[in-house]
């Protein structure tokens, strides 16, 4: 069984400026795929970032960046230029590979992210 | 189209109501999940269907029965809840029920069991 552990349960940021969310998550799999979802207060969870395990060079979209530690099962979310947009609740989540999983997803306890002006 | 859509969005039963929630895609997916999210926690998985076939069900309460009409549409029939099964119900769906694919979220629908 997988386990995905986020241990900042709320972190604040000044607009403009980097913050970077930690997750660390067990696994035995050797394939498998991370996630960064962001669920706003409005509710409607969205895909932030995906990193595939096999894929050494860490994924980047626009601001959102990840730092993928692979031997140290690490997934941290690098948010440069933070934007009040960004106020939301982030969860990491981790998928195994292939079809017996089913799109079965391990989600974290979630980081709770606030940008202030 | 990119969305995911879900009615009602808000639902108030008692514990002898029997009531449905509905999602929708028009994406061409062939894998559609519900899940259960109680306020600041992560969404829980109930259901998966995969090829309009329920491939997991995570040990989920007989009073929720999921329903698959066809591989756009998902329902969520409930019976007899109980006050504890008050929460956001989120439906999502992917391009295929595998390992790494982006899951597509809707709104939810907050139910509250009186």
């Amino acid at each position: 069984a997988q386990t995905v552990t986020q241990s900042q349960p709320e972190m604040s940021v000044q607009e403009a400026e980097t913050v970077t969310l930690s997750c660390t998550y067990d696994t035995s799999e050797s394939n498998y795929y991370l996630f960064w979802y962001k669920q706003p207060p409005s509710r409607q969870m969205i895909l932030v970032i995906r990193q595939e395990a096999y894929k050494q060079q860490n994924a980047t979209e626009n601001r959102f960046s990840v730092n993928f530690q692979k031997a140290a099962k690490s997934f941290s979310l690098k948010i440069s230029d933070s934007q009040l947009g960004d106020t939301a609740m982030y969860f990491c989540a981790f998928d195994v590979a292939g079809g017996t999983s089913y799109g079965k997803l391990t989600f974290g306890q979630g980081t709770i992210l606030t940008v202030h002006p | 189209d990119t969305e995911v859509t879900q009615t009602p969005k808000h639902l108030v039963m008692g514990m002898t109501n029997k009531k449905s929630l509905k999602c929708e895609q028009h994406m061409g997916h062939r894998a559609m999940y519900w899940y259960k999210q109680k306020a600041k926690k992560p969404p829980e998985l109930m259901f998966v269907y995969s090829y309009e076939k329920l491939s997991i069900n995570e040990s989920v309460p007989s009073r929720f029965s999921p329903e698959c009409p066809n591989s756009s549409l998902l329902n969520l029939h409930l019976h007899a809840l109980q006050p504890e099964d008050s929460a956001l119900y989120l439906c999502a769906s992917s391009q295929e029920g595998r390992g790494g694919g982006e899951q597509f979220f809707g709104p939810g629908t907050r139910l509250t069991v009186l």
